[in-house]
């Protein structure tokens, strides 16, 4: 079974500084997917980046990156230029590939509080 | 574009009732999954339907039960209902064969008294 490990319930930024939420899992996959979702006091899980484990590039989405790390089960997200909007529960997520296996493996999440 | 659209958004129910929770995937999709929230937790899987049928379905006991409708929209359905079923209910929408953008839902939050 896989396993996501998000170690830092909580952090805080200042506004317009860069912010790094850690994320490491554990599967004897080879092909999957990896997910940050955003989950702010509305609730709803939205999708803030995702990266595919066979393309060795780090993903990418404006303010948002990832360093993404096979060998070491490693996927963290980069939050540049912080906005208030920002502030929100963060969820780390694993899904294995191939077929129709779409069930998603969430950490616990890290609560990031963006600072004016 | 709609979105997934979840219903109710907030109900409460008393401990051995039974609950139904309602789901419309986000246009041209056609697969539904359905994960439980617990507070200050992350979401767990329950189960995922496609055309029409149970596909996988994570840990949880058989009074969780559900059904997909040939228009795709999706129930939850839990009976027997126990206080550490209270939780957010999400129910999530992807695509097949790829499936690798999942979209969610608000959630519908079911507290049980």
């Amino acid at each position: 079974a896989q396993t996501v490990t998000q170690s830092q319930p909580e952090m805080s930024v200042q506004e317009a500084e860069t912010v790094t939420l850690s994320c490491t899992y554990d599967t004897s996959e080879n092909n999957y997917y990896l997910f940050w979702y955003k989950q702010p006091p509305s609730r709803q899980m939205i999708l803030v980046i995702r990266q595919e484990a066979y393309k060795q590039q780090n993903a990418t989405e404006n303010r948002f990156s990832v360093n993404f790390q096979k060998a070491a089960k490693s996927f963290s997200l980069k939050i540049s230029d912080s906005q208030l909007g920002d502030t929100a529960m963060y969820f780390c997520a694993f899904m294995r590939g191939g077929g129709s296996n779409y069930k998603l493996t969430f950490g616990k999440g890290t609560l990031l509080t963006v600072n004016p | 574009d709609a979105g997934v659209t979840q219903s109710p958004t907030h109900l409460i129910k008393t401990r051995g009732q039974q609950v139904t929770l309602r789901c419309s995937p986000k246009s041209g999709h056609d697969t539904v999954s359905w994960y439980q929230q617990a507070l200050g937790q992350g979401p767990q899987f329950i189960f995922q339907y496609y055309e029409e049928e149970e596909r996988q379905r994570g840990n949880f006991p058989d009074r969780f039960s559900g059904h997909q409708f040939p228009n795709y929209s999706s129930e939850l359905n839990v009976n027997a209902l126990l206080l550490g079923d209270s939780a957010l209910y999400l129910c999530a929408s992807s695509l097949a064969p790829t499936g690798n953008t999942i979209y969610f839902g608000e959630g519908s939050w079911l507290t049980v008294v």
